[in-house]
C-alpha cells in the first residue's frame, strides 16, 4: 500500500476484555515497530520486527501483550485482559530495514472503561 | 541503554524567527538519525533523515546536522510560520528510541 494502515482508528473497551490492533505495514518493508504514547508523553518503544521473527520484544510492559506477524506482511498487537493504564495511542511503523527511515501509520486511540 | 534527550521541553517564539531544536544521545555508535513532527491527536510525519555518514540534511526551511563524536543533533528552522507549531521528536533508529520532543509555538 501507498502508507502504513492501523486499525480501528478508535477502540473503547472494558476492562478485563482483550483486545487486538492491526498494522499493515508498507509492502516490502522489512522491519515493523509498535510503538505506545500515553497521552501527554514520548513514544514508548513496544516490539520491533525484522520479517516474521521479533528480534526486541524488550518494551512488552506485561505478559498480557503479545505481537506477531505475518511474513513481511501484517502485524497485530494483542492486549489481554486490558487495564485503565492500557489507554493510549498504539503507533506502529515500518522501514525498508532497521537502518532506514520509518513512516508511521496513524495510530490506534485505545481507551478502557 | 542508549538515551535520547530534548531540549527545551517547550518553546514558544514569534512568527519569522530563526530557531534551534536540540537532540542528544548517549551512545554515539548509531546508524541513523530521523526527525518528525507530530501535530495534536495526528500521527508522526517524517521531516529529516540524517545518514551516519552524513553531516547534515536540508529540506525548504528546515536543516538538521549531526555531530556523532559530541552526541548530538540539531534542527534549524528558518523563518518560523505559525504552521510550524507543533511538536518535534527525534529518534535513534539503530536502537529504536525517541526522545520525549519539543513542543514548539509559532506567534502570528
Amino acid at each position: 500500500g501507498a502508507g502504513v494502515s492501523q486499525s480501528p482508528s478508535n477502540k473503547v473497551t472494558e476492562k478485563g476484555k482483550d483486545v487486538e490492533l492491526r498494522c499493515d505495514p508498507i509492502s516490502g518493508h522489512t522491519a515493523l515497530y509498535w510503538y505506545r504514547q500515553r497521552l501527554g508523553q514520548g513514544l514508548e518503544f513496544l516490539i520491533y520486527f525484522q520479517g516474521n521473527s521479533a528480534p526486541d520484544k524488550s518494551g512488552l510492559p506485561s505478559d498480557r501483550f503479545s505481537a506477531e506477524r505475518t511474513g513481511e506482511s501484517v502485524s497485530t498487537l494483542t492486549i489481554q485482559r486490558t487495564q485503565q493504564e492500557d489507554s493510549a495511542v498504539y503507533l506502529c511503523a515500518s522501514s525498508l530495514s532497521p537502518s532506514d527511515g520509518y513512516t508511521f501509520g496513524s495510530g490506534t486511540r485505545l481507551t478502557v472503561v | 541503554k542508549q538515551e535520547v534527550t530534548q531540549i527545551p521541553a517547550a518553546l514558544s517564539v514569534p512568527e519569522g524567527e530563526n530557531l534551534v531544536l536540540n537532540c542528544s544521545f548517549t551512545d554515539s555508535a548509531i546508524y541513523n538519525l530521523q526527525w518528525f513532527r507530530q501535530d495534536p491527536g495526528k500521527g508522526l510525519t517524517s521531516l529529516l533523515l540524517i545518514q551516519s555518514s552524513q553531516r547534515e540534511q536540508t529540506s525548504g526551511r528546515l536543516n538538521a546536522s549531526l555531530d556523532k563524536s559530541s552526541g548530538r543533533s540539531t534542527l534549524y528552522i528558518a523563518a518560523s510560520q505559525p504552521g510550524d507549531s507543533a511538536t518535534y521528536l527525534c529518534a535513534v533508529l539503530s536502537d529504536m528510541r525517541f526522545g520525549a520532543g519539543t513542543r514548539l509555538t509559532v506567534k502570528p
